[in-house]
């Protein structure tokens, strides 16, 4: 069974502080695709970024970077030097590589919702 | 280019009535997905369509719950005889094809759903 578990219900720091948001996914497959959304106060959902389990590279993108590391089965977010304009519920999702029997649905995590204090 | 965009962003409802939940995904997209949200709770897959096409429904609730996505026009998800659990914010997301793995789902803004 696929399983995504974000087991921080929610953070508060203060801005300019650094934070981590866990994920940690459960799956048999050996390809899949991990990703995270951002859905701020206004409601819609951002795609923030995608990663294939083949590439266990770090990625960085400005403030944001992601920690991959299959060993432990964890996606986990960093925001770095955080600002209020980062309140939101961020989101971890699993999605399995399509076939004959996977529709490419995306399997969520509970979300944690990070309060960012000014 | 514009987005997934869904209407209405609220509709409420008393119980026994009709919901009828649109959305148009983005342009080039084909394949198109719907959530819900229920509150305090992440997302859930309920049905994935392609033109004229239900590929995976294995998220709807048996009763009550139809989806459509027409060769014209927008993708319609339909809940008949609402109750007050069917309140919540429902996604709809699209993706251009599936054919290439890489796919990302892009989200609308969603319907808030409230039920009197």
């Amino acid at each position: 069974a696929q399983k995504v578990t974000q087991a921080q219900t929610e953070i508060s720091v203060v801005e300019k502080e650094d934070v981590t948001l866990d994920c940690v996914y459960e799956t048999r497959d050996t390809t899949y695709y991990l990703f995270w959304y951002k859905q701020p106060p206004s409601g819609e959902l951002v795609f923030l970024i995608r990663r294939n389990s083949f590439d266990e590279q770090n990625e960085i993108s400005g403030r944001y970077s992601w920690n991959f590391q299959k060993s432990t089965s964890s996606f986990n977010f960093t925001i770095t030097a955080s600002q209020v304009v980062d309140s939101a519920v961020y989101f971890c999702a699993l999605r399995r590589v399509t076939g004959s029997s996977n529709t490419g649905k995306l399997i969520f995590g509970q979300g944690t919702t990070l309060q960012v204090k000014p | 280019n514009a987005g997934v965009m869904q209407n209405p962003r609220h509709l409420v409802r008393r119980r026994g009535q009709e919901a009828r939940l649109r959305c148009s995904p983005m342009k080039g997209h084909s394949h198109v997905y719907w959530y819900r949200q229920l509150p305090e709770e992440g997302l859930k897959f309920m049905v994935y369509l392609q033109k004229e096409n239900i590929i995976d429904e294995s998220g709807m609730p048996k009763e009550r719950f139809s989806a459509e996505f027409p060769k014209e026009g927008p993708s319609i998800l339909r809940i008949q005889q609402v109750v007050r659990g069917d309140s919540a914010a429902y996604f709809c997301a699209s993706s251009p094809r599936l054919a290439g793995q890489e796919e990302t789902q892009y989200f609308g803004p969603g319907t808030r759903l409230l039920v009197l």
